[in-house]
């Protein structure tokens, strides 16, 4: 699987946008993105993948550039519920069980 | 959509004990199930990964003796910490994937179960 690299950290003020970036810059053609967060003391949360074309849901929108060397996840109205590990993990689909390596994450703190 | 349930959320046990974690798929039949321990301040890591009606696969490292994987049915996978000691308290996770929808459906984790042993 490619390798990920996300910003430790970030702030971001209430009712803002949060642009939480992260670099694939091996990633192969048949590698999907994903986005999952972990809100303190809970399991993981998937958020929204994609794999060239941008992606929206009622969570977030996923921005991945041209190349699909990085991609951008944004809350468009971040809330203090948002606070939380952000994880971006490239993977192959398969049929065969795609079990998650996970690096370190960006923790967002959303401040009111 | 796809819900995976874990249980219990919280254990307190003296050292020596055997406790026992299950992870349910509660919508869909999962194959696969995947076993992921977490301590504080960092990332997930992959324990094992869990096959139903076969041996479950082990990360290297994890003591396939210690950490004993079931998963007897389509919606269970149990993790059972056997013998448990003070450095085994941990963050537990457990996650799989609905099959149904293509290989790129993602894959919905378990809240998690915080063991403490004491």
């Amino acid at each position: 699987d490619a390798k990920t690299t996300q910003p430790p950290s970030m702030d971001c003020a209430e009712g803002r946008a949060a642009n939480l970036p992260c670099n694939h810059s091996t990633i192969s053609g048949n590698e999907y993105v994903y986005w999952y967060r972990q809100i303190h003391s809970q399991g993981p949360q998937y958020i929204i993948h994609g794999l060239k074309n941008n992606e929206t849901n009622e969570m977030a929108s996923l921005i991945i550039t041209e190349d699909r060397k990085s991609s951008t996840l944004i809350l468009p109205h971040a809330t203090l519920r948002d606070t939380a590990v952000y994880y971006c993990i490239v993977r192959v689909a398969d049929n065969a069980g795609n079990m998650l390596t996970f690096g370190g994450g960006t923790r967002l703190m959303v401040k009111p | 959509g796809a819900v995976v349930s874990q249980h219990p959320s919280w254990v307190i046990c003296k050292s020596g004990t055997s406790v026992k974690i299950e992870c349910r798929s509660l919508d869909f039949q999962a194959t696969t199930m995947f076993w992921y321990r977490q301590f504080p301040k960092q990332s997930l890591m992959l324990m094992a990964t869990s096959n139903e009606g076969s041996k479950a696969t082990y990360e290297q490292g994890v003591e396939k003796d210690k950490f004993l994987i079931n998963h007897a049915s389509l919606t269970l996978s149990t993790l059972t910490v056997t013998s448990a000691h003070p450095e085994d308290s941990s963050f537990y996770i457990c996650s799989a994937r609905d099959p149904n929808g293509g290989g790129n459906q993602p894959q919905h984790f378990g809240d998690g179960t915080r063991l403490s042993i004491l």
